[in-house]
């Protein structure tokens, strides 16, 4: 089964700094996609950056970007320029690439780092 | 594209009630899931839906819990004899059969509460 780690419960950046959330997966798998995901105060959650594992290149979106390392199993999230609505949980998860069996449809997500912005 | 919307949005009940909640999802989505999270988790998987087939189903979703899909178009959890170890939030998300068919939309949520 895969298993995803968040191992920074909480973080803080000040406005307009960079921060960086970290992300660690465990898996037998070869071909998976991995997410971050955004989960505002009593909103819902968005989807913020996807990255395919047969692709080397790091996704970016913006002011998102990712640094995917495959072999150590990382996948972390930079946040550049951070703004006050920046301001979230942010959820690593992890879903498999194979496209049979309910089970691989599912996301497995990690506890999440609760990211505060301060101005 | 109105999103993924889910009803209602906060239940509170008594324990040993029963509760129903919605889930209509991205109209264009055959693929529904329902996710459970509670304080201080990430969500986790319950159950999956591909158009009317429940097709997987957690450990997590004991025998009080039951999911259906009628006509693959929205889908309804329910929870017979509340527990207060059922007090949680309960997602759904959706996701599509072209494109990026592996990314998964969100609803709002629902929020329980057994008191």
């Amino acid at each position: 089964a895969q298993t995803v780690t968040q191992s920074q419960p909480e973080m803080s950046v000040q406005e307009a700094e960079t921060v960086t959330l970290s992300c660690t997966y465990d898996t037998s798998e070869s071909d998976y996609y991995l997410f971050w995901y955004k989960q505002p105060p009593s909103r819902q959650m968005i989807l913020v950056i996807r990255q395919e594992a047969y692709k080397q290149q790091n996704a970016t979106e913006n002011r998102f970007s990712v640094n995917f390392q495959k072999a150590a199993k990382s996948f972390s999230l930079k946040i550049s320029d951070s703004q006050l609505g920046d301001a979230a949980m942010y959820f690593c998860a992890y879903r498999s690439a194979r496209n049979s069996g309910g089970s691989n449809y599912k996301l497995t997500f990690g506890k999440g780092t609760l990211l505060t912005v301060n101005p | 594209d109105t999103g993924v919307s889910q009803d209602p949005r906060h239940k509170i009940t008594k324990r040993g009630q029963n509760v129903t909640f919605r889930c209509d999802p991205i109209s264009e989505h055959n693929r529904l899931y329902w996710y459970r999270q509670t304080l201080g988790q990430g969500p986790e998987f319950l159950t999956y839906f591909q158009n009317e087939a429940q097709l997987e189903k957690s450990r997590l979703l004991s025998d009080r819990f039951s999911a259906e899909r009628p006509k693959g178009s929205f889908s309804t959890l329910e929870i017979q004899r509340t527990e207060q170890g059922d007090s949680a939030m309960y997602l759904c998300a959706s996701s599509g059969t072209t494109g990026r068919i592996y990314e998964q939309y969100f609803g709002p949520g629902t929020r329980l509460t057994v008191t």
